[in-house]
């Protein structure tokens, strides 16, 4: 079946504009992630989703990130102004259900960069 | 705070040796997962350990877990080119995975 699978692959931007990155997680999968992967920072949380609900925003480095999860399905990432620190590669995962009982399955990644 | 800490970060080794990748944690974690990520690509899920004591095999890659140490190994037997790549541990914190820096493992022929 399908992976998790995200839209674009890269994207290269400049610096002050809004990007949206999208990610569509595994068909019946409930949760869904998204990391953050840096060369200075390693692999850092930054939300997750039950549902259409983010319980945990704790990990976004700023006002200037926010996600969305529309019909339970399809998840948004968006940068607002982007700074050239946003540059990284931003992976989503899903899983059938929250919580460490459950696997999660990882997409192949947007690159951004932020010139 | 969960936190995850790999050792050693870099790995460059010989085809045919043994080595080990040691990944240590701060607090209890119900789960310790292992990854793989090829350059460019995501993170291909390796094995999952459950418990205190848990043992897991695929091929050349052997991974064991120790709650009470809080340490899992990663232990790669008779090593192969294939095998280069960068290997994540992590553990579930908080309701999220927290990961460990990486292990690059380079494996010359």
């Amino acid at each position: 079946g399908a992976g998790v699978s995200q839209s674009p692959s890269n994207k290269v931007t400049e610096k002050g504009k809004d990007v949206e990155l999208r990610c569509d997680p595994i068909s019946g999968h409930t949760a869904l992630y998204w990391y953050r992967q840096s060369l200075g920072q390693g692999l850092e949380f930054l939300i997750y989703f039950q549902g259409n609900s983010a319980p945990d925003k704790s990990g976004l480095p700023s006002d200037r990130f926010s996600a969305e999860r529309t019909g339970g399905s399809v998840s948004t990432l968006t940068i607002q102004r982007t700074q050239q620190e946003d540059s990284a590669v931003y992976l989503c995962a899903s899983s059938l259900g929250q919580g460490a009982y459950n696997e999660q399955f990882f997409g192949p990644g947007t690159r951004l960069t932020v010139l | 705070e969960l936190k995850v800490e790999q050792n050693p970060l870099f790995l460059s080794m010989q085809e045919g040796k043994n080595y080990t990748i040691y990944c240590n944690y701060s607090t209890t974690s119900d789960r310790l997962y292992w990854y793989r990520q090829d350059p460019g690509k995501s993170l291909e899920s390796l094995f999952v350990l459950l418990s205190n004591g848990a043992v897991k095999q695929e091929g050349r890659l052997m991974a064991s877990l120790d709650t009470k140490a809080r340490l899992s190994t990663l232990h790669i037997t008779a090593a192969v080119h294939d095998l280069s790549a960068t290997y994540f541990c992590a553990g579930w914190g908080a309701q999220k995975l927290v990961f460990g820096q990486g292990t690059r493992l380079t494996i010359n022929p």
